[in-house]
């Protein structure tokens, strides 16, 4: 099916480990975005690419690195995993207008 | 500083009856208005939006209010049906922000039968 696909679904990582988050879209977005769900604070904005080559941060990227690797894929990379960065993970897309396509998450816990 | 809230955790409605979920923002510079709906397991979707120059936008059984004056948007289920149950979010934008979103924490609906 079209859409966003991200994997990992879910990942248990130890503090200090690294890993990447990988997001793919086959809609021809744009945009692309990364969003972290914690409980009592609805979506964040970690970093987006507006467009092929472009990155940038959002409102909480500290911890986090981005790549654009071409129009379609979008990693998020933890180079050093922290207790703090438990969450669920959102990669979405975007074409031109506002609504977003999201996948269905990576639930991230780090012990 | 959450620029978008939504105070209310929670909501319990029938099923048949009308659900008013509520979003509130300090942002004037927000020109653009979503809410998206998400069940568990699974990413968020896309239910219905409004931009900053229309007070309402309806769509089937869903109807979203603006009211600028006040910061302040809600979205109307009528009637709600039992597969409305999920989690709410209302979100914001700002006309040169590239589509970046700031979202409300969310509201949990259940409709009972």
């Amino acid at each position: 099916n079209a859409g966003v696909t991200q994997t990992p679904k879910f990942q248990v990582l130890k503090t200090g480990q690294s890993m990447t988050l990988q997001c793919a879209q086959d809609m021809n977005h744009n945009s692309m975005y990364w969003y972290r769900q914690d409980p009592g604070m609805g979506l964040r904005l970690i970093y987006y690419s507006a467009s092929e080559g472009t990155t940038d941060k959002g409102e909480v990227p500290n911890g986090y690195n981005v790549s654009r690797l071409n129009k379609r894929e979008f990693s998020l990379r933890l180079e050093s995993a922290a207790p703090s960065q438990t969450s669920v993970y959102f990669c979405a897309s975007r074409l031109s207008t506002y609504g977003y396509t999201f996948g269905s998450g990576t639930r991230l816990t780090v012990v | 500083d959450q620029q978008v809230k939504q105070n209310s955790p929670s909501l319990s409605v029938q099923e048949g009856r009308i659900s008013i979920l509520n979003c509130d923002y300090t942002n004037s510079m927000f020109d653009y208005f979503l809410w998206y709906k998400k069940y568990p397991a699974e990413g968020p979707t896309f239910l219905i939006s409004i931009s900053s120059i229309k007070d309402k936008n309806e769509d089937g059984r869903f109807t979203v209010f603006l009211n600028k004056s006040a910061k302040h948007l809600s979205l109307h289920i009528v009637p709600s049906q039992p597969g409305d149950s999920a989690v709410y979010f209302c979100a914001a934008s700002a006309g040169d922000s590239w589509g970046k979103l700031q979202f409300g924490a969310g509201t949990q609906v259940v409709v009972t039968p």
